[in-house]
């Protein structure tokens, strides 16, 4: 699985876009990247996955560069409830891939 | 998407003693549910991956006859950690993936404390 590299904490004004940086520079030509977020003290919550195209969910979008090596994650109208612990993975998915959590983004979204 | 439960949520046990922990896939019928540990301000770390009916797969470092898992239906999976020491105190949390998905769907988790 390819290396990812996050911020350790940003900060974000509730009702602002959020822009959640990730680097990925050795991902391979097979691997997605892969964003979840873990709000204190539960489970892991999937946002949304891409490959090379831009994705929109209703959760969030996510941007990926034409070279592939950095992706950014964007909640457009971040809430208090979006403050959370935000992992940017790399990984091949296919059926019953592993997830390998770096230490992440920490973001607190601020009244 | 899936719908997992934990349960117990938090449980406190004695040195020495067992604990048994169950992921439940209630609307879903989970042929893979992996477990996850996770230590106070660290990230998760992948203890094993649990098939039905067929013996877990468990990562390198992590103990199969300490944390026994059990796999015996599509919607059951459950972890024993054995003679537990509080060094086994951690955040223990289960997933599932969707057939034919990239998405995994993680259990609230279950906290331990022995004490």
């Amino acid at each position: 699985d390819a290396k990812t590299t996050q911020p350790t904490s940003m900060d974000c004004a509730e009702g602002r876009a959020a822009n959640l940086p990730c680097n990925h520079s050795t991902i391979s030509g097979n691997e997605y990247v892969y964003w979840y977020r873990q709000i204190h003290s539960q489970g892991p919550q999937y946002i949304i996955h891409g490959l090379k195209n831009n994705e929109t969910n209703e959760m969030a979008s996510l941007i990926i560069t034409e070279d592939r090596k950095s992706s950014t994650l964007i909640l457009p109208h971040a809430t208090l409830r979006d403050t959370a612990v935000y992992y940017c993975i790399a990984d091949s998915g296919g059926s019953n891939y592993k997830l390998t959590f770096g230490k992440g983004t920490l973001l607190t979204v601020n009244p | 998407g899936a719908v997992v439960s934990q349960h117990p949520s938090w449980v406190i046990c004695k040195s020495g003693t067992s604990v048994k922990i169950e992921c439940r896939s209630l609307d879903f019928q989970a042929t893979t549910m992996f477990w996850y540990r996770q230590f106070p301000k660290q990230s998760l770390m992948l203890m094993a991956t649990s098939n039905e009916g067929s013996k877990a797969t468990y990562e390198q470092g992590v103990e199969k006859d300490k944390f026994l898992i059990n796999h015996a239906s599509l919607t059951l999976s459950t972890l024993t950690v054995t003679s537990a020491h509080p060094e086994d105190s951690s955040f223990y949390i289960c997933s599932v993936q969707l057939a034919g998905g990239h998405e995994q769907y993680f259990g609230p988790g279950t906290r331990l404390t022995v004490t």
